[in-house]
């Protein structure tokens, strides 16, 4: 299986910071990396996919970067509704498995 | 655009079997653009990937559940099921289906909102 390393677990920030979370796996994903944006109470949304490929809607603060085995996501101008917990997930191969989250809160 | 919605008992006895199922709308389950599949999250914690079904039938599990798991499709009903047989405690969580995207990685594109299911006596 490949184990997915997200760190760090949780990041206090203010709105306009700049975050910045990582995702290491345990072997190479090519660029096979999404990234999900959950709030309580809901599902997870997909922001990024193909590590670094913005989703549909997305606004473009969100960005991915990296291949293989480590990957960045990052957001700019931190917004009011950014704060969420966010889930890196590689999508290379099965089992699909997802890193243990990043929470962003409130500073 | 597709839509995804879990039913199923919100309360399962321990060593019996969980069961949901998935209704689909916007698109068919026939279409080989998507696995179907199942994620579940216990309550504070994280995601886990359960399993995929295909259109073709085939079915992808997480090796963590061992054989307990089984995904079927009803095609005539563009539904698609899942069970967990001897369930524990440890399978207290907020069940998911999703969609796999079949290619270029298997990127979750829709989710359902989740059904709840509390194992206990």
């Amino acid at each position: 299986d490949i184990q997915m390393t997200q760190s760090p677990s949780s990041v206090s920030a203010s709105v306009g910071d700049t975050v910045t979370i990582t995702c290491r796996a345990s072997q190479g994903l090519s660029s096979r990396l999404a990234w999900y944006q959950q709030k309580p109470g809901k599902a997870p949304k997909l922001l990024i996919y193909g590590a670094s490929s913005l989703q549909s809607g997305v606004p473009s603060r969100f960005s991915g970067t990296g291949s293989w085995t480590d990957f960045t996501l990052t957001i700019s101008s931190l917004q009011p509704e950014d704060f969420a917990t966010y889930y890196c997930q590689q999508a290379s191969s099965f089992p699909l498995t997802f890193g243990g989250g990043t929470k962003v809160e409130i500073k | 655009q597709l839509q995804l919605q879990e039913s199923g008992p919100g309360l399962v006895k321990p060593s019996e079997t969980l069961s949901l199922t998935c209704s689909v709308s916007g698109g068919s389950i026939s279409s080989n653009s998507y696995y179907w599949g199942w994620i579940r999250q216990p309550p504070g914690k994280g995601l886990e990937w359960i399993g995929n079904i295909y259109y073709s039938g085939s079915t992808y599990n997480n090796p963590s559940l061992k054989s307990r798991v089984t995904i079927s499709m009803d095609t005539s009903k563009n539904q698609y099921s899942l069970k967990v047989k001897s369930v524990t405690a440890a399978d207290t969580a907020l069940y998911y289906c999703a969609t796999f995207r079949a290619a270029g990685g298997a990127t979750i594109d829709y989710w359902g909102q989740g059904a709840l299911v509390t194992v206990s006596s």
